[in-house]
C-alpha cells in the first residue's frame, strides 16, 4: 500500500550533492513525508520529515513542492557511507504504520 | 542511551517449527511495531503493540502473533513456519502520542527457514 514512487537506483559522485526524488501525488493534507535510509540490511535510520515547508537538519534537506505531490531529499556532500537504500514514506499524523515502497538504491562513487 | 535491541541476530529454523523473536525498545519509548522485510523489498508492517495490546495489524495471517510486557519489551511469535517466512524481522519503537518524531528501528533478526 505504498503511496510513493521512487526511482529504483541512482549514482552520485563522492562530494557532490545527491538529489533523491519521490512522487506522492495522492498525498492528503494531514500526511507527512518521512525519509529513512537502510544500510546493508541494518535497520532503517531516520533522516528527516516534513509536512509542507522545506526542512533541513544535520543530515539532509527536504524540499517539498508547493502542491505537495512530490519531494526531493538532498544530501549536500555525499560520502561513501551514504551508499544505502533510501525510502520515502507518506504517513498520516494519526496513523501508526509506515508504508515502505522499494526505495531508491543510492550508490556513491569515489 | 541504548537504542532498539533485538535478539537473536540470526536464526535458522525448519519448516513447520515455531520461532520467537525478542525486542527491547529504546529507553523512554512505550510502543513497539514489528516489520517483515523480504530480500530486495521494503519492510512490511506486521503489527503494533501499546499498553500490552495489539493496536493495529497489517495483512499477515494468524500464524504471526505477539506480546508486549509491562516493561514495554515485545516478542514476535511465528507458528508453522513456511519457507516464505524467511526474512529480516525488524522491531521499531516509538512513544505513543509523539509519533511525529517517527520510529527508531533495531538492526533486525535474520530468520532463515529451511
Amino acid at each position: 500500500d505504498a503511496k510513493t514512487t521512487q526511482p529504483p537506483s541512482m549514482d552520485c559522485a563522492e562530494g557532490r550533492a545527491a538529489n533523491l526524488p519521490c512522487n506522492h501525488s495522492t498525498i492528503s493534507g494531514n500526511e507527512y513525508v518521512y525519509w529513512y535510509r537502510q544500510i546493508h540490511s541494518q535497520g532503517p535510520q531516520y533522516i528527516i520529515h516534513g509536512l509542507k515547508n522545506n526542512e533541513t537538519n544535520e543530515m539532509a534537506s527536504l524540499i517539498i513542492t508547493e502542491d505537495r505531490k512530490s519531494s526531493t531529499l538532498i544530501l549536500p556532500h555525499a560520502t561513501l557511507r551514504d551508499t544505502a537504500v533510501y525510502y520515502c514514506i507518506v504517513r498520516p499524523l494519526t496513523g501508526n504504520q509506515f508504508y515502505f515502497g522499494t526505495g531508491t538504491s543510492l550508490t556513491v562513487i569515489p | 542511551d541504548a537504542g532498539v535491541t533485538q535478539s537473536p541476530t540470526h536464526l535458522i529454523k525448519t519448516r513447520g517449527q515455531q520461532v520467537t523473536l525478542r525486542c527491547s525498545p529504546k529507553s523512554g519509548h512505550d510502543t513497539v511495531s514489528w516489520y517483515q522485510q523480504a530480500l530486495g523489498q521494503g519492510p512490511q508492517f506486521i503489527f503494533q503493540y501499546y499498553e500490552e495490546e495489539e493496536r493495529q495489524r497489517g495483512n499477515f495471517p494468524d500464524r504471526f502473533s505477539g506480546h508486549q510486557f509491562p516493561n514495554y519489551s515485545s516478542e514476535l511469535n511465528v507458528n508453522a513456519l513456511l519457507l516464505g517466512d524467511s526474512a529480516l524481522y525488524l522491531c521499531a519503537s516509538s512513544l505513543q502520542g509523539a509519533i511525529y518524531y517517527g520510529y527508531t528501528f533495531g538492526s533486525g533478526t535474520r530468520l532463515t527457514v529451511v
